[in-house]
C-alpha cells in the first residue's frame, strides 16, 4: 500500500511569504506527527494529531506556525511570515496509534531565502 | 521533563569494525524503538523493544533493552559501507505527553571503505 505522502518535495520562498506543507498519511493511522530536521541535526517534534483529539501544539516554535488536519488524514502545517530561520526539512508522519512505530514521509525540504 | 541522552553524537568506523550507539532516559520507559536514516533519506523504522532485558536481532544488528528499562544499545557486529546513516532511538514512557514518544538526538555513522 501507499506509504505518507508528502508535497511539496522541495519549496523556495522569500523571506516573508507564507507556505503550506501538505501531509497524506498512511490510511487508518489515527496519530500523525510533524517533525522539522535542520541539515545534520535530530527531530525536532512541532505538532502532533491523535484522532478527534485536541492537538499537542508544544513543539510549535512561535505562533507563526500552525497545522490542521481535516477528516481525521490529511494535514497542513503552514508557516507564515517566513524567516531565513525556518529552512529545513519538514518530516510527517503518522503511526496506527500513539506511541506506535512512526512510518515517515520522504519530507518537504524548505528554502527560505 | 524528559531528558533522552544518545551517545556518541558522532562515530567513525573503518569497515569490518564494531559500532554502538547508546540510549538513556532519566525515567523508566514503556518501550524503545529504533531508526535509520540513510543521507538524504527519512526515518525508517527498524524495532522495538518492550520486555526489561530483551535482546533482538536483526542479521549483523542486535539490539538491548535494560533491565532497569531506562537504556538500550544499538550494536552492529562487522560494520558495512551499507550502515552508513543516522540511528534515531525514540523513547515511550510510562506516563505523561499524549505524544508519547521522544526521539534521541541521533548517532551519525560513518563507515570508512
Amino acid at each position: 500500500g501507499a506509504g505518507v505522502s508528502q508535497s511539496p518535495s522541495n519549496k523556495v520562498t522569500e523571506k516573508g511569504k507564507d507556505v503550506e506543507l501538505r501531509c497524506d498519511p498512511i490510511s487508518g493511522h489515527t496519530a500523525l506527527y510533524w517533525y522539522r530536521q535542520s541539515l545534520g541535526q535530530g527531530l525536532e517534534f512541532l505538532i502532533y494529531f491523535q484522532g478527534n483529539s485536541a492537538p499537542d501544539k508544544s513543539g510549535l516554535p512561535s505562533d507563526r506556525f500552525s497545522a490542521e488536519r481535516t477528516g481525521g488524514s490529511v494535514s497542513t502545517l503552514t508557516i507564515q511570515r517566513t524567516q531565513q530561520e525556518d529552512s529545513a526539512v519538514y518530516l510527517c508522519a503518522s503511526s496506527l496509534g500513539a506511541g506506535n512505530e512512526q512510518y515517515f514521509g520522504p519530507g518537504t525540504r524548505l528554502t527560505v531565502t | 521533563g524528559q531528558q533522552v541522552m544518545q551517545i556518541p553524537q558522532y562515530q567513525h568506523v573503518q569497515e569490518g569494525e564494531d559500532f554502538t550507539t547508546y540510549c538513556n532516559s532519566s525515567t523508566t520507559l514503556s518501550n524503545i524503538q529504533w531508526y535509520k536514516q540513510r543521507p538524504g533519506g527519512h526515518p525508517v523504522f527498524l524495532i522495538q523493544l518492550v520486555k526489561s532485558g530483551e535482546v533482538k536481532k536483526q542479521k549483523r544488528l542486535t539490539f538491548q533493552f535494560g533491565e532497569a528499562k531506562k537504556n538500550s544499545s544499538l550494536h552492529i557486529t562487522a560494520t558495512q559501507t551499507t550502515d552508513v546513516g543516522t540511528y534515531f532511538c525514540a523513547e515511550k514512557i510510562s506516563s505523561g505527553s499524549a505524544r508519547q514518544l521522544t526521539f534521541g538526538s541521533g548517532t551519525q555513522l560513518t563507515v570508512l571503505p
